[in-house]
């Protein structure tokens, strides 16, 4: 079946830092992708998202492109904020895995000030 | 557009009751989700409707568990003869067509079972 696999945390770096958070995954055929945040206390929100090879998801100064020949969709950021802590989960959605996401264990981050 | 809400948001309960959770999704949204979310993992996928049809149920969806949507918009996720393991966070999400746009989430209901 389908997986996902990312970079175990905690990843703690200084402000303005450059981040990147590895994720890698197994699927059959070609598969979305997508980067959820949630911050403490709250739901999972939409980071970003590639629905097909080479694609770049971008938003808020994060970004993820889409590899399908390393099977990755890592996510990096070039300046991290104290507000970026949160914990970070790479997901997809695709055709094994019928209509539902399968979710990555999570990459917990903490920016220090 | 409020969002996907859920309630309540902390039910703390003793092992053995039944508990139910309520989700209402963005109105305009025919899809709806629930997920179980146990700390330091990513969500589960336990179930989803389109309209008031479910489509799916995972296995970790016990005879315990039932979830219905009776009008294709809000739902309940009922837990009968609660037990310390399903103590966890429960996420409900709401999407327009297809799990390809993305989900919206609501805030979950943290589940304590003592």
């Amino acid at each position: 079946g389908d997986s996902v696999t990312q970079m175990e945390g905690p990843v703690t770096l200084s402000e303005e830092a450059f981040l990147t958070i590895n994720c890698t995954y197994t699927a059959t055929g070609y598969p979305s992708l997508f980067w959820y945040v949630q911050y403490p206390g709250e739901g999972l929100q939409l980071l970003l998202k590639a629905t097909k090879a080479d694609d770049k998801g971008s938003n808020k100064g994060f970004e993820a492109t889409y590899r399908k020949e390393t099977t990755s969709f890592h996510l990096e950021k070039g300046s991290v904020q104290v507000s970026d802590s949160a914990v970070y989960f790479c997901a997809l959605s695709g055709f094994s895995s019928g209509d539902k996401l399968t979710f990555g264990t999570g990459t917990r981050l903490a920016v220090r000030p | 557009d409020t969002g996907v809400s859920q309630d309540p948001r902390h039910k703390i309960t003793k092992r053995g009751q039944n508990v139910t959770f309520r989700c209402d999704p963005i109105s305009e949204h025919n899809r709806l989700y629930w997920y179980r979310q146990t700390l330091g993992q990513g969500p589960e996928f336990l179930t989803y409707f389109q309209n008031e049809a479910q489509l799916e149920k995972s296995r970790l969806l016990s005879d315990r568990f039932s979830a219905e949507r009776p009008k294709g918009s809000f739902s309940t996720l009922e837990i009968q003869r609660t037990e310390q393991g399903d103590s966890a966070m429960y996420l409900c999400a709401s999407s327009r067509d297809s799990s390809n746009y993305g989900y919206t989430f609501g805030s979950g209901t943290r589940l304590t079972v003592v």
